[in-house]
């Protein structure tokens, strides 16, 4: 399958910290993309990141990528309990995207 | 305007029932697609559509028939669903189809199948 890993599946933290979650992949992509859903909700697009980067920054956000370990990572930093949401990355490939299970994240106030 | 937006939000349907999705957006976008989400899982594209033209058909029952009326509109009509086709239906766009850019995702429709 081309969709690879998402972990952790689930990830509880207090307000004010740092998490983060990591996407594997393993087939070559054109970039990488995360997104959030709320409960029930639509997605919502964070960043891109293209197979020629490595980092990418986007206000508390901070997206890695590692072409040669076929990874990504996604920091989020001073969490807020609105982060609460499913975190999605989408490994994207020619036309279509290969969207991973998603990590659970739970901030609690 | 920056947005995707579905009708209705909430969608009860037998399965002698026909309906339809709605789904719209006003940002100049070329290209639309259906996904389809059941619980704890992530979406999965069903069709997609580029400059009105459908492109991509990912293998979709017959029982969903998708529609492009125009550049702003994509529908997807329901007939003769099961029950296993409950789900969160999320239509989304992109300036060209392909994996260029983001996508804009509407907030999506909640269909139960009775």
């Amino acid at each position: 399958s081309q969709q690879g890993e998402e972990d952790p599946q689930a990830l509880s933290i207090q307000e004010g910290e740092n998490a983060t979650m990591n996407c594997s992949y393993k087939t070559s992509i054109n970039n990488l993309q995360w997104y959030r859903q709320n409960s029930g909700r639509g997605l919502v697009h964070l960043i891109l990141i293209r197979s020629n980067e490595r980092e990418k920054h986007s206000g508390r956000l901070r997206v890695t990528l590692d072409t040669s370990k076929k990874s990504s990572s996604l920091l989020i930093t001073a969490s807020r309990a609105a982060d609460t949401a499913s975190y999605f990355c989408a490994r994207a490939n020619f036309n279509k995207f290969y969207f991973g299970s998603g990590t659970k994240l739970n901030v609690k106030p | 305007d920056t947005e995707v937006t579905q009708t209705p939000k909430h969608l009860v349907m037998g399965m002698t029932n026909k309906k339809s999705l709605k789904c719209e957006q006003h940002m100049g976008h070329r290209a639309m697609y259906w996904y389809k989400q059941k619980a704890k899982k992530p979406p999965e594209l069903m069709f997609v559509y580029s400059y009105e033209k459908l492109s991509i058909n990912e293998s979709v029952p017959s029982r969903f028939s998708p529609e492009c009326p125009n550049s702003s509109l994509l529908n997807l009509h329901l007939h003769a669903l099961q029950p296993e086709d409950s789900a969160l239906y999320l239509c989304a766009s992109s300036p060209g189809q392909g994996t260029l850019w983001g996508y804009t995702f509407g907030s999506g429709t909640r269909l139960t199948v009775v």
